[in-house]
């Protein structure tokens, strides 16, 4: 069965660092993944998503993240880091199947 | 396009009563997903239809949920009775489903906050 992992349910960084969010995802069939993002009292926003082709996929709000099947990771990065980014951000993995299974979550806080 | 919507946005209900919430998707789109959210257990995919029937209703946690889904533009999730174990926020999706397999994004409604006192 399917399953994503996020490393780590919050993630602090300061303002114009890096942001990297950590992402893996267990599949016999190579995944589609996404990344969404979570503002408070909002839905989940799509940031990302990956399918086939090239495995950099940039996404809104200067957001990246890259396949890697050989570490079945898609981790999500950012060079630098605003205020506006603090949210929840979650994986998600889909078969063919258009359900996604997702991770539990990456709560980002940026500091100022 | 409005994207997903949901009604109510609040619901405050007594434990033991009945609560409807309802969900219009994004024109065009054939696949529908009810979600449930809380704390304790993350986001937990309750049901989802494709063109309208339900396709895989596993997460649905008991008989007092229910899911209908009676044209492509409106689906309910009921709860009957309810109980205060149910407050969470509850997302409706939808997507593009193609059965060349190709998978679309799912795009989320702002949710609803079911609160059972």
């Amino acid at each position: 069965a399917q399953s994503v992992t996020q490393l780590g349910s919050h993630v602090s960084v300061s303002e114009g660092a890096l942001v990297l969010l950590r992402c893996n995802y267990s599949s016999s069939v190579p995944p589609y993944l996404f990344w969404y993002v979570q503002y408070p009292n909002q839905g989940l926003q799509l940031l990302l998503k990956y399918t086939t082709g090239a495995t950099l996929v940039k996404g809104i709000n200067g957001f990246e993240a890259e396949f890697k099947k050989s570490e079945t990771s898609f981790h999500l990065t950012k060079p630098s880091a605003h205020m506006s980014d603090a949210a929840e951000y979650f994986c998600a993995a889909s078969g063919n199947t258009g359900k996604l299974i997702f991770g539990q979550g990456t709560t980002l806080q940026v500091k100022p | 396009d409005a994207g997903v919507i949901q009604s109510p946005r609040h619901e405050v209900t007594e434990m033991g009563q009945e609560v409807t919430l309802r969900c219009k998707p994004i024109s065009g789109h054939n696949s529908l997903f009810w979600y449930r959210q809380t704390m304790m257990r993350g986001l937990e995919l309750l049901i989802y239809f494709n063109n309208n029937v339900p396709i895989d209703d596993s997460g649905m946690p008991e008989d007092r949920f229910s899911a209908k889904m009676p044209n492509a533009s409106f689906s309910t999730l009921k709860i009957q009775p309810s109980e205060p174990r149910d407050s969470a926020v509850y997302f409706c999706a939808s997507s593009l489903a193609s059965w060349t397999g190709t998978v679309y994004e799912q795009y989320f409604g702002p949710g609803t906050r079911l609160t059972v006192t």
